[in-house]
């Protein structure tokens, strides 16, 4: 059974860049989408981007501008890039597995913008 | 952007009820709609997928209906760990999920 780990820094200063990083385990990053979903506290859920395995990307219209999703295959890893954080983007952050629908998820990450 | 809306927002029903939640997509979606429960301070799981299909390993009392903009998922027998938040979520362009209805139990 794959599983997905976030790890990164849980707190951020506003107007820096938040950086996560999804591990994959149990079976291969390959053949498949993988994304991120975040969801600010006692909120509901927001689709911010997926990555296929070859590198070719889709983003939230509404975080394009500010978003970097990144794939390392050797690693079994993937990446989460979000630029200009302000204390809108303070949410549990998701990876999973899948595009379409995400059919595994990882438990989720506190990223908390704060000076 | 695609909208979606969901009802109730919340219920509260007896173990044993049947619980139906729609949910409202602002355009022609097709049947590309998914429903994902989520248990407080957990991780999202995808039941039911393409609308209606069942993901593999979710019980069969729970289901979903509908296409184009309208869609409904039911719990046939609400049972106590049914206590969750359910999101219907569109994939026909881009991905939007729902605002979600809390269950509990009576």
């Amino acid at each position: 059974q794959v599983q997905l780990q976030e790890s990164g820094p849980g707190l951020v200063k506003p107007s820096e860049t938040l950086s996560l990083t999804c591990t994959v385990s149990g079976g291969s990053i390959s053949s498949y989408y993988w994304s991120w979903i975040r969801q600010p506290p006692g909120k509901g859920l927001e689709w911010i981007g997926y990555i296929y395995y070859s590198g070719s990307t889709n983003y939230n219209p509404s975080l394009k501008s500010r978003v970097t999703i990144s794939v390392d295959t050797s690693k079994n890893q993937f990446s989460l890039k979000l630029s200009s954080v302000t204390a809108a983007d303070t949410a549990v952050y998701y990876c999973a597995r899948g595009g379409k629908r995400q059919t595994q998820w990882g438990q989720g990450t506190l990223v908390t913008v704060s000076s | 952007d695609i909208q979606m809306t969901q009802s109730p927002s919340s219920l509260s029903a007896s173990v044993g009820d049947r619980v139906t939640i729609t949910c409202q997509a602002s355009q022609d979606i097709s049947n590309y709609l998914n429903w994902y429960q989520q248990k407080p301070g957990k991780a999202p799981k995808l039941l039911i997928y393409d609308a209606s299909n069942l993901e593999t390993g979710v019980p069969s009392r729970f289901s979903g209906s509908g296409s184009g903009t309208d869609f409904t998922f039911t719990i046939s027998s609400l049972q106590p760990e049914d206590i969750a938040t359910y999101y219907c979520q569109q994939y026909d362009k881009e991905f939007t999920f729902g605002p979600g209805t809390k269950v509990d139990i009576k």
